[in-house]
């Protein structure tokens, strides 16, 4: 059964440092990662799907890399702005089962804060 | 429509009583997903559709949840004799064709927030 993981639950930094938020799956056959952002009362955005044959992805001032063999992404958010506060979400789409196409297998989130 | 709809956006309903919850997906998808979101617990699967069909609906708590999609597009969420703990925020889904040759992207809604007391 797939598990994933993020690290750490919740961070809070100043206006403009770089930050990682981290992504472990314990199971390794994935079709993809996709990395979400979830705004309070509001649904999920997609940022970033990174394809199990592809190393990384980049959009503006945020870049996901996937290391598929040891079950791991990372997102980098550069020069972090008030705005990027939200809880950011990775999923998995496992290739376990021929009609599983629906089931992403999410993390509990990382609630980021980027105070002034 | 520009995105995934979903109604109501709250419902307060009292235990055991039967609720329902509409998702119109972004015109054009044939791929649509159920997923809930209780409060301190990840994002948990329900069912998918691939049209009107539910070719995975593994994630189903019980036989008091049930889904149907007619004519490729709208998708109703049925809980029958609600429970407690089917408090959570229900949230849809679609995409283009719900094929991983495509790798394509998910489209959530705002989503239902369901409160049984």
């Amino acid at each position: 059964k797939q598990e994933v993981t993020q690290i750490p639950a919740a961070l809070s930094v100043p206006e403009g440092e770089n930050l990682v938020l981290n992504c472990s799956f314990t199971d390794s056959a994935i079709y993809n990662l996709q990395w979400f952002r979830q705004d309070p009362g509001k649904g999920l955005t997609s940022l970033l799907l990174i394809q199990s044959s592809q190393r990384e992805q980049t959009s503006g001032r945020l870049n996901a890399s996937l290391d598929k063999s040891s079950g791991r992404s990372t997102l980098y958010i550069a020069a972090s702005q008030p705005g990027d506060s939200a809880t950011y979400l990775c999923a998995v789409r496992s290739t376990q089962g021929g009609t599983s196409y629906g089931k992403l297998t999410f993390g509990q989130g990382t609630i980021l804060t980027v105070h002034p | 429509g520009a995105g995934v709809s979903q109604s109501p956006s709250n419902k307060v309903t009292e235990k055991g009583k039967d609720v329902e919850l509409r998702c119109d997906p972004i015109s054009g998808h044939t791929a649509l997903y159920w997923y809930r979101q209780s409060l301190g617990q990840g994002l948990e699967f329900l069912i998918y559709f691939q049209g009107n069909s539910a070719p995975d609906k593994s994630g189903l708590p019980s036989d008091r949840f049930s889904a149907e999609r007619t004519g490729g597009s709208v998708s109703t969420l049925t809980i029958q004799r609600t429970q407690q703990e089917d408090s959570a925020v229900y949230l849809c889904a679609s995409s283009l064709s719900g094929r991983e040759v495509f790798g394509e992207k998910l489209f959530f809604g705002s989503g239902t927030q369901l409160s049984v007391l």
